[in-house]
C-alpha cells in the first residue's frame, strides 16, 4: 500500500545533540512538507519541497535543516541551534500544482513525537 | 499573510446530534480549503477538500461548505457518533505557499 512512513516514532534528545527524523513516501509525490505540532496548536510549516534538491523555508525554519536528494525522502535535522524543540513533527507530501486533481491534496505520516531531557 | 481561525475550541455534544464546525479565513483568495481529521497523537487524515469555484462537498455524514466571499467555511457532521471523536482541522491553500492550518476543533462525543 502506498504511504508515509516516518521515524522514528518516540525520539529523546539531550541538550546540544542534532537530530534527524525520516520521512520516506512511496507515493510518487513531487511535494513534500514538514509540519510542527505543538498541544493545543496547529500545524506550523517548517520547510517544504517541491521538487528533488530544491527545498523551501516555512514559517519556522530557524534552527531545522533539510535535504531533498531523492523524491522518496525528505529527512529532517532538528539542530541545537532550535532552542524548544519538543514537538509532535508530521510529514506530509502531495501533487504539486493548482487546480490539478488530486493537487494539494495532502497526504500525512503518522507523526514523530521529539522529547528533549 | 494568510491566518485561519476555528472556532469552538472545543465542542462536546451527546451522541446522536447534528453539529456544526466553524472555520474562518483572513483571505479570501484561495485555490481551495480542505478539512482534515487528527486522532490523539496520530497523523492526519483528509476528509473533504473544496476547490474555490465550488460551494460544498460531501461525504457519507460530512458536509463541508465554503462561503469564499465571506472567508468563511462549515463542517457539517449529522447523526454524531463516539467515534467522530477527535480534533478536526480547516486548511487553507492560497497564493503559492502550502497549506496554512487552523488550531482546530477537538471534538467529544458522548455516548
Amino acid at each position: 500500500d502506498g504511504g508515509i512512513t516516518q521515524s522514528p516514532k518516540y525520539l529523546f534528545r539531550k541538550e546540544g545533540q542534532n537530530v534527524t527524523l525520516s520521512c520516506e513516501q512511496n507515493l510518487n509525490h513531487d511535494a513534500m512538507y514538514w509540519y510542527r505540532q505543538d498541544p493545543g496548536q496547529g500545524l506550523r510549516l517548517i520547510y517544504y519541497s517541491q521538487i528533488v534538491n530544491d527545498f523551501q523555508k516555512g514559517d519556522i525554519a530557524e534552527g531545522y535543516s533539510v535535504s531533498r536528494e531523492k523524491k522518496e525522502s525528505f529527512p529532517l535535522t532538528v539542530t541545537s541551534a532550535q532552542k524548544n524543540p519538543t514537538a509532535f513533527y508530521l510529514c506530509a507530501s502531495s501533487i504539486p500544482g493548482f487546480f490539478k486533481s488530486g493537487a494539494n491534496v495532502l497526504t500525512f505520516g503518522a507523526g514523530s513525537r521529539l522529547t528533549v531531557l | 499573510k494568510q491566518e485561519v481561525t476555528q472556532i469552538p475550541a472545543a465542542l462536546s455534544v451527546p451522541e446522536g446530534e447534528n453539529l456544526v464546525l466553524n472555520c474562518s479565513f483572513t483571505d479570501s483568495a484561495i485555490y481551495n480549503l480542505q478539512w482534515f481529521r487528527q486522532d490523539p497523537g496520530k497523523g492526519l487524515t483528509s476528509l473533504l477538500l473544496i476547490q474555490s469555484s465550488q460551494r460544498e462537498q460531501t461525504s457519507g455524514r460530512l458536509n463541508a461548505s465554503l462561503d469564499k466571499s465571506s472567508g468563511r467555511s462549515t463542517l457539517y457532521i449529522a447523526a454524531s457518533q463516539p467515534g467522530d471523536s477527535a480534533t478536526y482541522l480547516c486548511a487553507v491553500h492560497s497564493g503559492n505557499t502550502p497549506l496554512v492550518f487552523g488550531k482546530g476543533t477537538r471534538l467529544s462525543v458522548i455516548a
